[in-house]
């Protein structure tokens, strides 16, 4: 069964700064798609930016960018310079290209961006 | 882009109703929508997927008679939440998909609070 794991429940970050969310996954099919989706308090899923297994480049979108390590199984979302308007929750999610092709999501990382 | 349409936004009703939900793709056609539950400061957990035209697949431990959904159209996915109880009460978020492979989109979500 697919799984994901996000283990940082709660991140503190300084404006302008960098800030890394991490994600493992698990599955047993060689082809998945891997996503990451923002939440603000008003509770809409933004999405982020996607990963293919098969994609040999690390994802970028803007001033997000997917930090994909297959053999460790690992799809860490870094977002640059980061600004207030981040402040959210942060999914990880995966999608398994077999069966009902459900996407299963993590825990989630709430992250706060100080003044 | 893709847009899904979820209503209503809020609800607010007292124990003993029963709620409908509906999401609707806006300018595409959704032949698999998806009803997620998300319950405050955790992750969206997938209730049940449905495919127009065909009965719903539920995860282990939903309950079938108690969220009754329906997708009788290629654009319009309902959820029926049953004789609502305060344990009901919840966030309710549905996505839509055009088809395999296609990236699912997501709805504002429902907040349901019974009273």
């Amino acid at each position: 069964a697919q799984k994901i794991t996000q283990t940082q429940p709660g991140m503190f970050v300084q404006e302008k700064e960098a800030v890394t969310l991490d994600c493992t996954y698990d599955t047993s099919d060689p082809s998945y798609g891997l996503f990451w989706y923002k939440q603000p308090s008003s509770g809409e899923m933004i999405f982020l930016i996607y990963q293919g297994s098969y994609d040999q480049q690390n994802a970028t979108e803007g001033r997000y960018s997917l930090n994909f390590q297959k053999a460790r199984k690992s799809a860490n979302l870094v977002i640059s310079a980061s600004q207030l308007g981040d402040s959210a929750m942060y999914f990880c999610a995966m999608r398994e290209a077999q069966g009902a092709q459900k996407l299963v999501f993590g825990q989630g990382t709430r992250l706060t961006i100080n003044p | 882009g893709a847009v899904v349409s979820q209503h209503p936004s809020w609800v607010i009703c007292k124990s003993g109703t029963s709620v409908k939900i509906e999401c609707r793709s806006l300018d595409f056609q959704a032949t698999t929508m998806f009803w997620y539950r998300q319950f405050p400061k955790q992750s969206l957990m997938l209730m049940a997927t449905s495919n127009e035209g065909s009965k719903a697949t539920y995860e282990q431990g939903v309950e079938k008679d108690k969220f009754l959904i329906n997708h009788a159209s290629l654009t319009l996915s309902t959820l029926t939440v049953t004789s609502a109880h305060p344990e009901d009460s919840s966030f309710y978020i549905c996505s839509a998909r055009a088809g395999g492979g296609q990236p699912q989109h997501f709805g504002d979500g429902t907040r349901l609070s019974i009273l």
